[in-house]
């Protein structure tokens, strides 16, 4: 299996700045690596596919980069309600896995 | 728009088997652009990918699950369903179903439930 291994596990920021969370594969996961947003009680809701595409919709504050075994997932300017809780997630080789989550705080 | 809803008992004994229902409204399950997954969080944690269909019936499992994991599908239902055996407290979390879309390098999971939490206790 491929470990996703995602850091900081959380962080505290103010609304505003610029935020990057990193995500380490285990072994290379090409661009094969999806984020999401997670806000309290609700489901995910996907950010970016194929590490660095926006899905429709999404503010063009996040942005993705990054292929093989490192990615990163940047907010540009922080806003109130970005705060939330990110996964990564690679979808090279079966099983599908996650990181464990990078929770945004606020400041 | 595709929505997905899970359905399932809310709480489960040690040792019994918990079956899941996640119907989707919006598109047909039998339209073979998608497969669609099962995905559990314990609380305070990450998230767990336990498996998926296709419309044709092909499944892949997470192996650390596939022992006691089935998923099926409805297709006049237009539903899918899981079903975890021997369950003990380490499965409580909450489930979601999603729809595992491919996309321009892999797979993403663009479509998600409301999530449905399952409580092992006896």
């Amino acid at each position: 299996d491929i470990q996703m291994t995602q850091s900081p596990s959380s962080l505290s920021a103010s609304v505003g700045d610029r935020v990057t969370i990193t995500c380490r594969a285990s072994q290379s996961a090409s661009n094969y690596l999806n984020w999401y947003q997670q806000k309290p009680g609700k489901a995910p809701n996907l950010l970016i596919s194929a590490a660095s595409t926006l899905q429709s919709g999404v503010p063009s504050r996040f942005s993705g980069s990054g292929s093989g075994t490192d990615f990163i997932l940047t907010i540009s300017s922080l806003q109130p309600e970005d705060f939330a809780t990110y996964h990564c997630q690679q979808s090279y080789s079966i099983p599908w896995t996650f990181g464990q989550g990078t929770k945004v705080e606020i400041k | 728009q595709v929505q997905l809803q899970e359905s399932g008992p809310g709480l489960v004994k040690p040792s019994q088997t918990l079956s899941l229902t996640c119907t989707v409204s919006g598109g047909s399950i039998s339209s073979g652009s998608y497969y669609w997954s099962w995905i559990r969080q314990p609380a305070g944690k990450g998230l767990e990918w336990i498996g998926r269909i296709y419309s044709t019936g092909s499944t892949d499992y997470n192996a650390s699950l596939k022992s006691r994991v089935t998923i099926s599908l409805d297709t006049s239902k237009n539903q899918f369903s899981l079903t975890l055996s021997s369950v003990t407290a380490a499965d409580t979390a909450v489930y979601y179903c999603a729809r595992d879309s491919h996309d321009l390098a892999g797979w993403d999971f663009d479509c998600w439930g409301q999530g449905t939490l399952i409580t092992v206790s006896s």
